[in-house]
Parts: C-alpha cells; structure tokens; sequence
C-alpha cells in the first residue's frame, strides 16, 4: 500500500514570496491533515479536512495560509505571503474516517524562508 | 499547563537496558492515544496505540495508559542504536479527530 504523498521535499523562498504544496493521501483515507513543525517541537495542526470539507481550520492563520481539497483526494496548502517565522516542516497526514483512526503521516515539505 | 508534556531529554540509555518514556496529558475527555518516533529530518513513523487502561504489548515496545493519573508511558526493552530518535506523544480528545502532540523526548542508545 502507497503512502501519503507529498511534493516538493524542500522549498527556498524570500520573505513576501509565496510557496504551495501538494498532498495525496493513502487511497481510501478520507480524512487529511496539514501540520506544521517547527524544529524542536511536536507538529501542531493547521487544518484538517473530512472528504473535501473543512473540520478544524481553527489554528491555520488565515491572512495568510490557504488550503484546499477540491475532489476529496489531492490536497494543496498555500502560504502568500511568506514570513520568516513560516519557516517549519510542513506534514500532510491521512486517516479513515472515526475517531480511533490513526494517522500516517507523508515525509514532509522543508520550508526556508529568507 | 500545556495540552501534552514530555520530557525533552536527552535521555540517555545503555544499549540492552528498557528505555522509559513518560507523558501526561491535561485534558480528561482524552480517549485515544499514540506514540510516534521521529527521526532526525524524517517524517513521524507511528509505532503504537492505546486507547484503554493498562499495558499495550507490540513485539519489544510496551505502551502504558493511566486515565485516572493522566499518564501515558512507552517502554522501549532491549534498546538497540536503531531506537535513538525522537518520540513524540500524540492525545485525541473525544469528539473530535485532532491529534495534540508534545514537543517529544530525544533517546540516545548508547553501544
């Protein structure tokens, strides 16, 4: 079975640019994640979705950061305009639907942002 | 107090010895809970779960719930260098399906 999918692996950008990534879940997982982890810490998250509606957007910041999963599968998070404090690992995530489901997660998109 | 705490380490165990890996959590509606390993510049790997009181056995990892004291541990027997990583405590609330991390606990193994 396939793991989640996440593209790019590392991503360089100034500040005030602005960057997307791209996340396709384990197939049958309707539920994705988008986390950020900044070093040294746990990931916390930014959004999550259930099909392609949103559950818990609560701590994404929403001036900035963007996401969405038009057909229930793919998932993209944007952030424009970048600041330096973006800069964190960002992990994609996908679950069955229930509440015990665990979650897997994909190998992260490196962002820097200068 | 926050959410989930661990702590940071490093810990530091003789290769062979059990590695003992604690968190607490602070909200009693907790009902499901994970323990993932990270290794440096990797993704989270998860390795187990629990969802009820006592122990939790998965070939040489033991995950332990307590809801009553709000604790959670992993032991980790005949640690190997393989085992030096990153493991994080993950807590899902009842109701919802958010997972809320602690910041992890480093192990070092050392030959």
């Amino acid at each position: 079975e396939a793991g989640v999918a996440q593209s790019p692996r590392y991503k360089i950008i100034e500040k005030r640019q602005s960057v997307a990534f791209w996340c396709n879940p384990i197939s049958g997982h309707a539920t994705l994640y988008w986390y950020q982890q900044i070093l040294g810490q746990g990931p916390k998250l930014l959004i999550q979705f259930q099909n392609n509606g949103v559950v818990d957007d609560s701590q994404l910041p929403k001036d900035r950061f963007s996401a969405e999963r038009l057909k229930g599968v793919d998932s993209t998070l944007k952030i424009q305009p970048a600041k330096l404090e973006d800069s964190a690992v960002y992990l994609c995530a996908s679950s069955l639907v229930g509440e015990n489901n665990e979650q897997f997660f994909g190998p992260g998109t490196r962002l820097t942002v200068l | 107090q926050k959410e989930v705490e661990q702590n940071s380490g490093p810990l530091s165990v003789p290769e062979g010895a059990i590695a003992s890996l604690n968190c607490t959590y602070s909200d009693r509606g907790s009902q499901s809970f994970f323990w993932y390993r990270q290794y440096s510049g990797k993704s989270p790997e998860l390795i187990m779960s629990i969802y009820s009181n006592g122990d939790k056995e998965d070939g040489r990892f033991t995950a332990q719930l307590n809801k009553a004291s709000q604790y959670v541990s992993l032991l980790i027997r005949d640690s190997q260098p393989s085992d030096s990583a990153t493991y994080l405590c993950a807590v899902m609330t009842f109701g919802n399906e958010k997972l809320t991390f602690g910041t992890g606990t480093r192990l070092t193994i050392i030959p």
